[in-house]
């Protein structure tokens, strides 16, 4: 069946340093990817998507690339912030009326 | 922000006792969707609905039961809680499915402990 793997946390880093959070996916066909990110204490939200091969999906200073010949959507950014430490899930969904399947979440800290 | 509620924020149960959670939006969204959130385990899809009495199985669905009678609310019941089943609970909502391109909200989520 379809799933996601994400790199194993904690992710430690200093303010301002590069981050890359790797993630690879399994799907039978062409899935949408997600990341989302979980602020302490609060549900999940929308931090980018991208839909189909090639796409780049980005905000807040987040990018990731789906890249379908080696079914990944890292999640990068150049220069994190103290306030970007949560918790970061990618996920998928494929097909009309299917959910999202999501990795076991990748916890980011971040250091001042 | 969507709106989203989900009741109640917190609860403590013993085992054997039914419980119900609820899932209320303002969206009229069509789409609803049940997950528990485990350390290890990220988040794993339970129910899912496409509709009033329309709903679907998810990953691990095995002792939980869902109903939609009302486009607005998604509730969630175990009917008989253990405590493989102390988790916090997430309902989330979309619009369509989220495959075309529509975003998910998700609830604050309930942190239920059964002792």
């Amino acid at each position: 069946g379809n799933s996601v793997t994400q790199m194993e946390g904690p992710v430690t880093l200093s303010e301002e340093a590069f981050l890359t959070i790797n993630c690879t996916y399994t799907a039978t066909g062409y899935p949408s990817l997600f990341w989302y990110v979980q602020y302490p204490g609060e549900g999940l939200q929308l931090l980018l998507k991208a839909t189909k091969a090639d796409d780049k999906g980005s905000n807040k200073g987040f990018e990731a690339t789906y890249r379908k010949e080696t079914t990944s959507f890292h999640l990068e950014k150049g220069s994190v912030q103290v306030s970007d430490s949560a918790v970061y899930f990618c996920a998928l969904s494929e097909g009309a009326g299917t959910a999202l399947i999501f990795g076991k979440g990748t916890t980011l800290s971040v250091s001042s | 922000d969507a709106g989203i509620t989900q009741s109640p924020r917190h609860k403590v149960t013993e085992t054997g006792t039914p419980v119900t959670l609820r899932c209320h939006q303002t969206e009229n969204h069509r789409y609803m969707y049940w997950y528990r959130q485990d350390p290890g385990h990220g988040l794993r899809l339970i129910h899912y609905s496409y509709g009033v009495k329309d709903t679907d199985k998810g990953e691990v669905s095995d002792g939980y039961s869902v109903s939609r009678s009302k486009t607005e609310d998604f509730l969630l019941t175990l009917e008989s809680a253990t405590s493989s089943q102390t988790s916090v609970y997430f309902c989330a909502i979309s619009e369509s499915s989220v495959w075309l391109n529509t975003e998910a909200f998700f609830g604050q989520g309930t942190r239920l402990t059964v002792v």
